[in-house]
C-alpha cells in the first residue's frame, strides 16, 4: 500500500540556518503531494501542496518539489526563525477525489533556537 | 470564522466508560475524518464520511464507532472505552474534488485510566 517516510526528529537549527527536512513515498500512480504543520497544542495546518511531478510548492519561505525519480518532496528554508518551531508532517493523497483520504508521515518535530 | 470546531478539548475517562467527540463544521464540507495521533506514528485514520448519512472504517476503526447525521456534523464514539485509546483525536473536512487540503480542529485529548 502507500506509504510515506519522514526523517525522524528532533531537528535543532540555530536561527537563520538552512533547513531540509526529508520526505519519501511510496505510491501506485500519481497522488498529490503535501506538507503539513503543527504548532504546539493546535491542529494541523495545511503548509504548502504540489499535484504533480516536477511542481514545486512554496508558502511562507518553505518549498518542496515533487520528484518523480527519486518518490521525494524534501521541504527546504533558506532561513529559518524561532517561530517556525513546530511539528512537520509529509503526507499523500490516497485514492485521490475520491475520497481525499491523506496517508501521514510520522513527523518532525523543528526546534529553532535564538 | 469557526472552522472546525472540536468538543470536548479535554477528557479524563475510566476503563468502560462511553463517551462521544463531537466534530462540527461551518464550511459546508462534504467530507469529514477522525484520526488519532500518539507519540511516533503520526496521524492514523479512524474512520472518514464522504457524505451525509454514509461512513467507512480507516486504517484504525476497532473500537471506535461514528455517525454523520447532519452534514456538518460528525460525530466519534467509544463504546467501551479501552487505555490503549488514551491519544489525541483530531477531526478534519474538506471539500470534494481533487487535492483540496484537508482543515483541522484543534484537536481531543484524552486520557483512560
Amino acid at each position: 500500500g502507500n506509504s510515506v517516510t519522514q526523517m525522524e526528529g528532533p531537528v535543532t537549527l540555530s536561527e537563520e540556518a538552512f533547513l531540509t527536512i526529508n520526505c519519501t513515498y511510496t505510491a501506485t500512480g500519481y497522488p498529490s503531494l503535501f506538507w503539513y504543520v503543527q504548532y504546539p497544542g493546535e491542529g494541523l495546518q495545511l503548509l504548502l501542496k504540489a499535484t504533480k511531478a516536477d511542481d514545486k510548492g512554496s508558502n511562507k519561505g518553505f518549498e518542496a518539489t515533487y520528484r518523480k525519480e527519486t518518490t521525494s518532496f524534501h521541504l527546504e528554508k533558506g532561513s529559518v526563525q524561532v517561530s517556525d518551531s513546530a511539528v512537520y508532517f509529509c503526507a499523500l493523497s490516497d485514492q485521490g477525489g475520491a475520497t481525499n483520504k491523506l496517508i501521514f508521515g510520522t513527523g518532525t518535530l523543528l526546534a529553532v533556537q535564538p | 470564522n469557526a472552522g472546525v470546531t472540536q468538543t470536548p478539548k479535554f477528557r479524563v475517562l475510566k476503563t468502560g466508560q462511553s463517551m462521544t467527540l463531537l466534530c462540527a463544521q461551518d464550511m459546508n464540507h462534504e467530507y469529514m475524518y477522525w484520526y488519532r495521533q500518539d507519540p511516533g506514528m503520526g496521524l492514523r485514520l479512524i474512520h472518514y464520511s464522504v457524505g451525509e448519512g454514509t461512513t467507512a472504517k480507516g486504517e484504525v476503526p476497532d473500537g471506535y464507532n461514528v455517525s454523520r447525521l447532519k452534514k456538518q456534523n460528525f460525530l466519534l464514539g467509544l463504546e467501551s472505552a479501552a487505555p490503549s485509546q488514551t491519544s489525541v483525536y483530531f477531526c478534519a473536512s474538506t471539500r470534494q474534488g481533487s487535492n483540496q487540503p484537508q482543515h483541522f480542529g484543534d484537536g481531543t485529548r484524552l486520557s483512560i485510566l
